[in-house]
């Protein structure tokens, strides 16, 4: 059964520190990976996605993730905190065909950035 | 930058009334759906919609919720008799044919 796990529920880091945020997903197919941020009060907004290619992605305010197969894992990683990044932050996992395809969702990731 | 927007943002109703969660999908967009997120727990999906029809429900999705596209432009979740339960985050998505699938900003739903 396809499902996605966050084991952190919420993490603390300061302004300027490093981040990674752990995503482990299990599915039975290679899977496009996702990386979803919430601020309060406003919806899912995507970060990156993963398809194909090449394992590290970039997306939009600094972050990247890494998809290592061996590991099932789909990795987010910032190297410097802002104080703007205290969000909520979920990893998806969608079926590779161009249907009507469900989402996986994982429990999310609370990030709290201290100055 | 088109968005999906919903409304209301937040809802509160007594158990066994009838609610209209309302979204507005990106205008060139042609999958719909929706999620709910119960307090605490994980995103979960719903219904997808396409061509005027569903594609895909979860065991969530029973009788008591009914989705329509009724003009076009508006892409609605209605709940028949609501639950204790059902309070949630109520999230809609849509995409076009790509992968990506753009969520709007929910609207929470408080059933008393």
């Amino acid at each position: 059964a396809q499902s996605v796990t966050q084991p952190d529920i919420h993490i603390t880091v300061s302004e300027g520190a490093s981040l990674e945020l752990r995503c482990n997903y299990s599915y039975g197919a290679t899977p496009y990976l996702f990386w979803y941020v919430q601020s309060p009060g406003q919806g899912l907004q995507l970060l990156l996605k993963y398809f194909s290619g090449d394992t590290l992605v970039q997306g939009i305010k600094g972050f990247e993730a890494e998809f290592k197969r061996s590991q099932s894992s789909f990795n987010l990683r910032k190297p410097s905190v802002h104080w703007s990044d205290a969000a909520e932050y979920f990893c998806a996992v969608g079926a590779r065909r161009d249907t009507g395809n469900q989402f996986y969702f994982g429990t999310g990731t609370s990030l709290t950035v201290i100055p | 930058e088109p968005e999906v927007t919903q409304t209301p943002s937040h809802q509160v109703t007594q158990m066994g009334q009838e609610v209209i969660l309302r979204c507005v999908p990106i205008s060139n967009h042609l999958y719909f759906y929706w999620y709910r997120q119960i307090l605490g727990q994980k995103v979960e999906f719903l219904v997808s919609f396409y061509n005027n029809e569903i594609s895909e429900k979860s065991e969530i999705f029973d009788d008591q919720f009914s989705v329509e596209r009724p003009d076009g432009s508006n892409f609605t979740l209605k709940i028949r008799s609501t639950k204790l339960e059902d309070s949630a985050m109520y999230f809609c998505a849509s995409k076009w044919s790509q992968e990506t699938q753009y969520f709007g900003p929910g609207t929470r739903l408080l059933v008393l």
